[in-house]
């Protein structure tokens, strides 16, 4: 069964303080990871991704570490603003054959970042 | 933002009636999906569609069935809705099916749909 694990599932940073949240998945096969962003009322927007290749990938303030052996990634918010308040959704994918593939989220992590 | 418009925005249902939620882009994309988004869940992919009348079922396809007609639009159809359906659906699209290669999913804004 393909699964992507994501904790915490709610999280409370201050300001400027970093914010961690951790995925792990069982299938070797996914060869492409996003972190996705949400605000309420809104569908999610990619925010980062990267692929099993590399160790960490760093946008601005969000970086990804990637673990391949113990099949683990996290996303790293560093100094946290107010306005990254939102849920974030890591993912995994895999080409399933046929040219088609299947993207499996994470439940979720509820991030509120308090002035 | 893509330019996928997600109709109806919010539904309110009976159960045992049927709902079509509507997903039309601009983009051209060939790959389309459905997606509902539960409290600790997160978001389950419903079906998918990788061009005109191709589509596949993803991980929780049951009560559920699609079409694709047209490039632009992907209907999903619930035949005879349940409490249990109640949920925010949310369409997607890709421009190819191996996200590795382009890098993104687009969302549309989602449908919020209550089956009382």
């Amino acid at each position: 069964q393909q699964q992507v694990k994501q904790s915490p599932q709610s999280l409370i940073v201050q300001k400027g303080g970093i914010s961690i949240i951790n995925c792990a998945y069982e299938n070797t096969a996914f060869d492409y990871f996003p972190w996705y962003q949400q605000f309420p009322g809104k569908g999610p927007a990619l925010l980062i991704a990267i692929r099993p290749d590399v160790s960490e990938k760093k946008e601005g303030r969000f970086t990804i570490s990637f673990n391949k052996s113990a099949k683990q990634f996290s996303l790293h918010i560093m100094d946290s603003q107010p306005g990254d308040s939102a849920t974030y959704f890591c993912a995994a994918s895999t080409n399933s054959g046929a040219g088609s593939y299947q993207l499996t989220f994470g439940k979720g992590t509820k991030l509120s970042v308090i002035p | 933002d893509a330019g996928i418009t997600q109709s109806p925005r919010h539904k309110v249902t009976e159960t045992g009636t049927p709902v079509t939620l509507r997903c039309h882009q601009t983009e051209n994309h060939r790959y389309m999906y459905w997606y509902r988004q539960d409290p600790g869940h997160g978001l389950r992919l419903i079906h998918y569609s990788y061009g005109v009348k191709d589509t596949d079922k993803g991980e929780v396809s049951d009560g559920y069935s699609v079409s694709r007609s047209k490039t632009e639009d992907f209907l999903l159809t619930l035949e005879s809705a349940t409490s249990s359906q109640t949920s925010v659906y949310f369409c997607a699209i890709s421009q190819t099916g191996r996200l590795a290669s382009t890098g993104e999913l687009f969302f549309g804004e989602g449908s919020r749909l209550t089956v009382l």
